[in-house]
């Protein structure tokens, strides 16, 4: 059971835009920044968001990320074949003094 | 650019204690925080703990009877022990560099190793 709440899969079309939801509590993403990651199939992840909304040099402006209370999205635009991976969020939690990761949205494009 | 590097036994008895290093090249290990990060078999990330190259440390709660982590900057690696381990510490373990005000943001990672227990 992971601290953080993300929806197990989600799927899109090529081209149309998809959003995943990433759900905490006060302890942890209301009161942190929340970072995103990618995990295509077979490999480590790779950090796709971190601070919320700052996306390191080399991840395309398709992704975006954001943050309202105690949740936290990530939007991909104009979703492409090299899209399908799994995300997770992750923040710090000030209770449990760690880092806390959600349990992963596996994106399929159909 | 930074690269980082696990190695360390693939297999692990239960009951006994799971060693693995990791090892920087591309940049200096100083004046960063470096991170353990495990993944079971088909399952989500786990974050096991973090170390300053000055050797201070933080461990996840429900990990932290069991793990140290430490460090040698001579040798540009750092290290996890988990002692005591089950067949629920099989993983995928990756090391990383963390960042960020309260080092929570990972970036780059190590490639993984598979860490199995065996009965």
């Amino acid at each position: 059971q992971s601290v953080l709440t993300q929806p197990p899969s989600a799927s899109g079309t090529p081209g149309q835009r998809v959003t995943i939801s990433c759900s905490g509590s006060r302890s942890n993403i209301r009161s942190n920044t929340v970072n995103w990651y990618q995990q295509l199939p077979g490999t480590a992840p790779k950090l796709l968001f971190y601070s919320t909304d700052q996306r390191p040099s080399g991840v395309p402006d398709r992704f975006s990320g954001s943050k309202s209370g105690t949740s936290a999205s990530l939007a991909i635009s104009g979703l492409q074949s090299e899209d399908e991976a799994d995300y997770f969020c992750a923040t710090w939690d000030d209770s449990l003094n760690g880092v806390v990761f959600g349990g992963g949205t596996k994106l399929t494009v159909l | 650019q930074v690269q980082l590097q696990e190695s360390g036994p693939g297999l692990v008895k239960a009951s006994e204690t799971l060693s693995l290093t990791c090892t920087v090249s591309g940049g200096s290990i100083s004046s960063y925080y470096w991170s353990w990060i495990r993944q079971p078999p088909g399952k989500g990330l786990e974050w096991i703990g973090y170390i300053y190259y000055t050797g201070s440390t933080n461990y996840n709660p429900s990990l932290k009877s069991r793990v140290t982590i430490s460090v040698d900057t001579s040798k540009k690696q750092f290290s996890l022990k988990l002692n005591s381990v089950t067949a629920a510490d099989t993983a995928v373990y990756y090391c990383a560099r963390a960042l960020g005000r309260v080092q929570d943001w990972f970036d780059p990672w190590g490639q993984g190793t598979l860490v199995t227990v065996s009965s």
